[in-house]
């Protein structure tokens, strides 16, 4: 069964750095693109960006380009959305998905939501 | 400002059918059959809903349906239920080096 699992709630201040996971399974991690999308409360889904599993070929949304980091293991089957230094603003539900069977996003994690605040 | 443009909102009572509409450009939904739907229930996980313009994936009502004209991709909605009610956002592949756009989501609401 293809799942994306992804990791808990954080509760951080502003300043910190954090790095959140999304696990595949169930498929060949290497062959597929995973995105990561923000919602923020109260608000619409935004895309992040998207990582391709073999090689890492990262596309960035220009709205998050350079505020955040995207990777992927191919070992660890997981990819990882990552922030240096968090900001109030960055408090949001944050999902992974994953393009499996086609142009289209057919798989969700569960969403990690992140909090930021002093 | 999203890459596709959805309306903020669309209403219709039971039973009604309404239309979702999302406009991209040439580079997006007008070059591609790649437009897919996905609904949106607050604090659910997204639900692809509509892929590659026209098709529903297995165990989606039939209910639910997508065309496109042009640049503009469309979601109808027939025999509206108050299930139905959520957020309903747009997704292209494009031509450009993102390789994704959205919209930026339209709320339906049942009356």
């Amino acid at each position: 069964e293809v799942q994306l699992v992804q990791s808990g709630a954080e509760v951080k201040k502003p300043g910190e750095s954090l790095k959140i996971s999304c696990k595949g399974a169930g498929y060949s991690f290497s062959n597929y693109w995973i995105a990561w999308v923000r919602q923020m409360p109260g608000k619409g889904l935004e895309w992040m960006g998207i990582i391709y599993g073999r090689d890492s070929d990262t596309r960035y949304s220009p709205s998050f380009e350079g505020h955040v980091t995207i990777s992927a293991d191919k070992s660890t089957t997981s990819a990882y959305l990552q922030w240096s230094s968090l900001k109030a603003s960055d408090t949001a539900m944050y999902y992974c998905a994953l393009r499996y069977g086609g142009v289209y996003f057919d798989y969700w994690g569960q969403g990690t939501l992140v909090t930021v605040s002093s | 400002q999203s890459a596709l443009t959805q309306p903020a909102s669309v209403s219709g009572s039971l039973g009604q059918s309404i239309t979702v509409s999302c406009t991209g450009t040439s580079g997006d939904v007008g070059a591609y059959n790649y437009v897919s739907w996905y609904q949106h229930h607050p604090g659910k996980v997204p639900k692809l809903m509509i892929y590659d313009v026209s098709s529903r994936p297995s165990g989606v009502s039939n209910r639910f349906s997508g065309s496109k004209s042009g640049n503009t991709a469309s979601l109808t909605i027939s025999g509206l239920q108050a299930e139905d009610e959520a957020d309903y956002y747009c997704i292209s592949y494009t031509s450009s080096r993102t390789s994704v756009v959205f919209g930026g989501g339209t709320k339906v609401t049942v009356l």
